[in-house]
């Protein structure tokens, strides 16, 4: 079975820092997803990494995927209060293209 | 971009009565629909992967009796829970897929059961 572990689970910080979300697994993943989630609401995409070592910009967000396309990174700068959410992983494993998740990271940045 | 849309969003009932939630994609004909459940302060873990006209296929735990799906359509499933019980209480949220090259799976906004 492939898993998806993150860390940290939570994240509290002040407006302004920088702060690094880590999904960690010991299987290959074709590509990983990651993926954010406010209360009451369906998790939105924020980008897809497929090759190995792949880093992609999404404003003050940096994604990194693995050389071994077993990990990846998220990196926030300048953290914002509009950045709080939950923060997900996930991979896509099996037939019909599942997709696994993380446990998912919950962050709040504090004004 | 793809819009999945999920109904009701919440609801409230009682325990033994069971409860239909819709998932629909409303811009593009998905082939594939997954069901998600999501307890408080946790992940999604995916109950079921359904594709149009077929049966769905389950996950290991979760009982194909209770958790009934149907995806008669592209652009509709249906997860009914029957004889629900307040341990069935949780966010359902679906995806879709079917559009994108990727299959990228586009989520639904999820639907609160509360069940009393």
């Amino acid at each position: 079975t492939q898993l998806l572990e993150q860390s940290p689970q939570f994240l509290s910080i002040q407006e302004g820092e920088n702060l690094t979300v880590y999904c960690n697994s010991s299987s290959v993943f074709s590509s990983l997803q990651w993926y954010r989630q406010e209360p009451g609401e369906g998790p939105v995409l924020l980008v897809t990494v497929v090759t190995g070592g792949e880093v992609k910009k999404l404003k003050r967000l940096t994604f990194q995927f693995g050389d071994a396309r077993k990990d990846s990174s998220l990196h926030i700068t300048a953290a914002q209060p509009g950045d709080t959410g939950l923060y997900l992983c996930a991979g896509f494993s099996g037939g019909y293209n599942k997709l696994i998740f993380g446990a998912g990271t919950r962050l709040a940045v504090h004004p | 971009g793809a819009v999945v849309s999920q109904h009701p969003s919440w609801v409230i009932c009682k325990s033994g009565t069971s409860v239909k939630i819709e998932c629909r994609s409303l811009d593009f004909q998905a082939t594939t629909m997954f069901w998600y459940r999501q307890f408080p302060k946790q992940s999604l873990m995916l109950m079921a992967t359904s594709n149009e006209g077929s049966k769905a296929t389950y996950e290991q735990g979760v009982e194909k009796d209770k958790f009934l799906i149907n995806h008669a359509s592209l652009t509709l499933s249906t997860l009914t829970v029957t004889s629900a019980h307040p341990e069935d209480s949780s966010f359902y949220i679906c995806s879709a897929s079917g559009l994108a090259e990727n299959n990228e799976q586009f989520f639904g906004p999820g639907t609160r059961l509360t069940v009393l």
